[in-house]
This record gives C-alpha cells, structure tokens and sequence, in this order.
C-alpha cells in the first residue's frame, strides 16, 4: 500500500532554532500534501496544503512566514517551523495521497514528528 | 459551531460489551467520511470508509446518515486492543480532510 515516510520522528531543540521536516510519499506520486498540528488532548488540525510547484494554501492563524513549506517535487514536501518556541512544541503530521486517486479518498499519514522547544 | 463534532468521552467499557459511537457535521456539501484510529502518540490510521449504505468490517459497522448529517461506528464485541481515540473525518472539497476531536475507548477486563 501507500507509503508515507516522515522525518524526524523526534525533534528536541532550543529556542529559537528553525526546524525543517520532511515528508516523502515512498512508492507514489502527491500534486497535494497536507500538514497537520496535533497539541495535547487534541484534535489534529490542518495547518496548509502543500501543492507541488506552486505556493502553499494556508489556514486561518497559521502564520506562513513562521511555518515555511515548500513542495519542490511529487514526493517531497518540506515544512520549516521557523525561529521556534516553547509554544511552537506540538505533534506534525503530513498526509497525501496518489495523484491518480479520486478527490474524497482517504489520506496516508506519515508518522508524525513530536517536536520539543526548550 | 465546530465542522465536525463528537463526545471527547472517555468511554469505558467492559471487554465483550458493544459500543457506539457518533459524529455530526455541519457542511452538507461534504464528500467523504471515514473512521481514523489514532493510539496515544501516533498518527492515525485509517479504521474504515463510511457509506450511506453501511460499511461492515468484521466487529466494526459504519453507518451514514446525509439527512441528519451524522456518521456514527458500532463496535461489537469489544477488545482490549480496541482502547485508542477514534476519529471522525469528513473531506470537504479539494480533499481537505476535517477532523473531530476523537472519542477515546477504553476497554478494560
């Protein structure tokens, strides 16, 4: 089946460091990809759609000069939490699907990154 | 009012007992809906898709209502094994995927 594979799974870092996290689709092809946010206790949320070759889409309140993506090719895509903090400490989560599948088709997630600001 | 809505719970039940759970969403435009499992510190992964006429998988059963827009899953025969949160997801346009809060199971002996 679809692979996600997503890198780092663990960050730990001080303030004030930039943290960049991959996301690679392993045996398919993503126009699309999705990050996510997950604080404790709560529900994942979308943070952007990452689009192959073109600018990211993203959410209200998420800032996109503080969380940086860039999707150079169908299967990477790239998010950098820029100049991080404490409150920036959180769980990331991208997802895809192949490019051949359906809209309203179920995502592949990655592992997730659990990142750290001390 | 929140896109997609469930009881946080938790749920407790005793192993063997059969447990359901719901979810409402408000955009009736939405295209897709499925049940995620997420255990504590991972990511999610896919339980099942939801149809309108009813999904069963073994101990599990989906079941979508457009009219009264909720989804809900039914699981029978519970195991221990089953204790994680279970996420309600409805996908909008452009795949965009909406979560619920998930409702945490907790099968205990």
């Amino acid at each position: 089946g679809a692979v996600v594979s997503q890198h780092p799974s663990r960050v730990i870092c001080k303030s004030g460091t930039s943290v960049k996290i991959e996301c690679r689709s392993l045996d398919f092809q993503a126009t699309t990809m999705f990050w996510y946010r997950q604080f404790p206790k709560q529900s994942l949320m979308l943070m952007a759609t990452s689009n192959e070759g073109s600018k990211a889409t993203y959410e209200q309140g998420v800032e996109k000069d503080k969380f940086l993506i860039n999707h150079a090719s169908l299967t990477l895509s790239t998010l950098t939490v820029t100049s991080a903090h404490p409150e920036d400490s959180s769980f990331y989560i991208c997802s895809a699907a192949p490019i051949n599948t359906g809209t309203g088709q179920p995502q592949h997630f990655g592992d997730g990154t659990r990142l750290s600001i001390l | 009012r929140k896109e997609v809505e469930q009881d946080p719970g938790p749920f407790n039940v005793p192993e063997g007992a059969t447990v359901a759970f719901n979810c409402t969403y408000s955009n009736s435009a939405s295209q897709s809906f499925f049940w995620y499992r997420q255990d504590c510190r991972k990511e999610p992964k896919l339980l099942m898709s939801v149809y309108s006429s009813g999904n069963e998988d073994g101990r599990f059963t989906a079941q979508l209502n457009r009219a009264s827009q909720y989804i809900s899953l039914l699981i029978r025969d519970s195991k221990l094994s089953d204790s994680a949160t279970y996420l309600c997801v409805v996908i909008g346009t452009a795949s965009k995927l909406t979560f619920g809060t998930g409702t945490r199971l907790q099968v205990t002996l």
